[in-house]
């Protein structure tokens, strides 16, 4: 597709379970990024990927957040025992590895919920 | 740590309206973007700033870089009930993360 897609757009799960949420980036850009929005707020970031770098997790909250992008392209975020706390949309970003200027393209988000 | 504070948290105002929404930091910023977010969509890129008292319109919008890049404004002339949404003003800490300021909420009704 011509843009970046995330699934599933909304996930519901009980506290304890683990998730995994998918993005698919436009194709040829080379970072993605993972962020975090709580109800009505700005970003936060997880995770950055580049090329076949050592990704920036950084901002991961807790070891029960994990990442992984296979071969540049899909990148699953994987969120084990969930918390109530963790309960957000989750954004997905690409961008080309040059092309600072013209911004992140973000897909849809996925809207975690767990009850 | 870089932050991005951004007044008004929340503007509600009449078709027809100026409003400014600003962006500030105590950091310096090789570049500010503006981007607008709707409900169920993640954001969009409006602008990218990179030099310091740099203005850039966008039909009614007018963002402004600060001289010392350490501050940046969004002026929308005559608001529509189409700019509606969240904006949010985010820079690069680092080459690679991208810092987002906690975003205004701007409705506009009719």
């Amino acid at each position: 597709g011509a843009g970046v897609s995330q699934s599933p757009s909304n996930k519901v799960t009980e506290k304890g379970k683990d998730v995994e949420l998918r993005c698919d980036p436009i194709s040829g850009h080379t970072a993605l990024y993972w962020y975090r929005q709580s109800l009505g707020q700005g970003l936060e970031f997880l995770i950055y990927f580049q090329g076949n770098s050592a990704p920036d997790k950084s901002g991961l909250p807790s070891d029960r957040f994990s990442a992984e992008r296979t071969g540049g392209s899909v990148s699953t975020l994987t969120i084990q025992r969930t918390q109530q706390e963790d309960s957000a949309v989750y954004l997905c970003a690409s961008r080309h590895r040059d092309r600072v200027d013209i911004g992140q393209f973000f897909g849809p988000g996925t809207r975690l919920t767990v009850l | 740590t870089q932050l991005l504070e951004q007044s008004p948290q929340f503007l509600s105002i009449q078709e027809g309206e100026n409003l400014t929404v600003y962006c500030n930091s105590s950091s310096v910023f090789s570049s500010l973007q503006w981007y607008r977010q709707e409900p169920g969509e993640g954001p969009v890129l409006l602008v990218t700033v990179v030099t310091g008292g740099e203005v850039k319109k966008l039909k009614r919008l007018t963002f402004q870089f600060g001289d010392a890049r350490k501050d940046s404004s969004l002026h929308i002339t005559a608001a529509q009930p189409g700019d509606t949404g969240l904006y949010l003003c985010a820079g690069y800490g680092g080459y690679n993360k991208l810092i987002f300021g906690a975003g205004t909420r701007l409705a506009v009704h009719p």
